[in-house]
């Protein structure tokens, strides 16, 4: 079945650090790939996506590049402050559009200041 | 954009006793409304998708008797927890998506944070 992969947390950086979390998938066909955020208490927010090869999402400075020839969808942040501290997760949607989403563990990113 | 309304965001029940859970989908119609459920510090675990005027499709492992799901209008779903025990105490999160738009939007809701005392 269709699985997805990130790296654990926590990850713990200083404020204006480079980020990545990595992320792979393994899913039928050419799935969907999207990165959310999930803020203590609250729901999920999109934060980017990408629905084909090559494709790249970006939003708020991060970006992810879809890669099929790896099956990763890496998220990174040039400089990240501490208000990016937060749960992100990694998710694919494999089929049509609206299919359900499958995510990964998730990785806690805590920003120092 | 769009928005999910999800009530209430914080519940307390007693065990034995029913809860209600609602999503609304504000400024669109969620033609399909998945469930999940998340434990402290984990992933979300997908419980059942809903189509509107549909019976829910569990996934495996979730008691369909006691997660009873109802999406009858194209702007609600609810989640009842019935007969509510401690190890159903978690956080609750809702998610909607128009499959008419085909444009892979999936709008979550904020969350229920369940505890059963």
């Amino acid at each position: 079945g269709d699985s997805v992969t990130q790296m654990e947390g926590p990850v713990t950086l200083s404020e204006e650090a480079f980020l990545t979390i990595n992320c792979t998938y393994t899913a039928t066909g050419y799935p969907s790939l999207f990165w959310y955020v999930q803020y203590p208490g609250e729901g999920l927010q999109l934060l980017l996506k990408a629905t084909k090869a090559d494709d790249k999402g970006s939003n708020k400075g991060f970006e992810a590049t879809y890669r099929k020839e790896t099956t990763s969808f890496h998220l990174e942040k040039g400089s990240v402050q501490v208000s990016d501290s937060a749960v992100y997760f990694c998710a694919l949607s494999a089929g049509a559009a609206g299919n359900k989403l499958t995510f990964g563990g998730g990785t806690r990113v805590l920003v120092k200041p | 954009g769009a928005v999910v309304s999800q009530h209430p965001s914080r519940v307390i029940c007693k065990s034995g006793t029913s809860v209600k859970i609602e999503c609304r989908s504000l400024d669109f119609q969620a033609t399909t409304m998945f469930w999940y459920r998340q434990f402290p510090k984990q992933s979300l675990m997908l419980m059942a998708t809903s189509n509107e005027g549909s019976k829910a499709t569990y996934e495996q492992g979730v008691e369909k008797d006691k997660f009873l799901i109802n999406h009858a209008s194209l702007t609600l779903s609810t989640l009842t927890v019935t007969s509510a025990h401690p190890e159903d105490s978690s956080f609750y999160i809702c998610s909607a998506t128009d499959r008419k738009r085909n444009n892979y939007g999936y709008t979550f809701g904020s969350g229920t944070r369940l505890t059963v005392v």
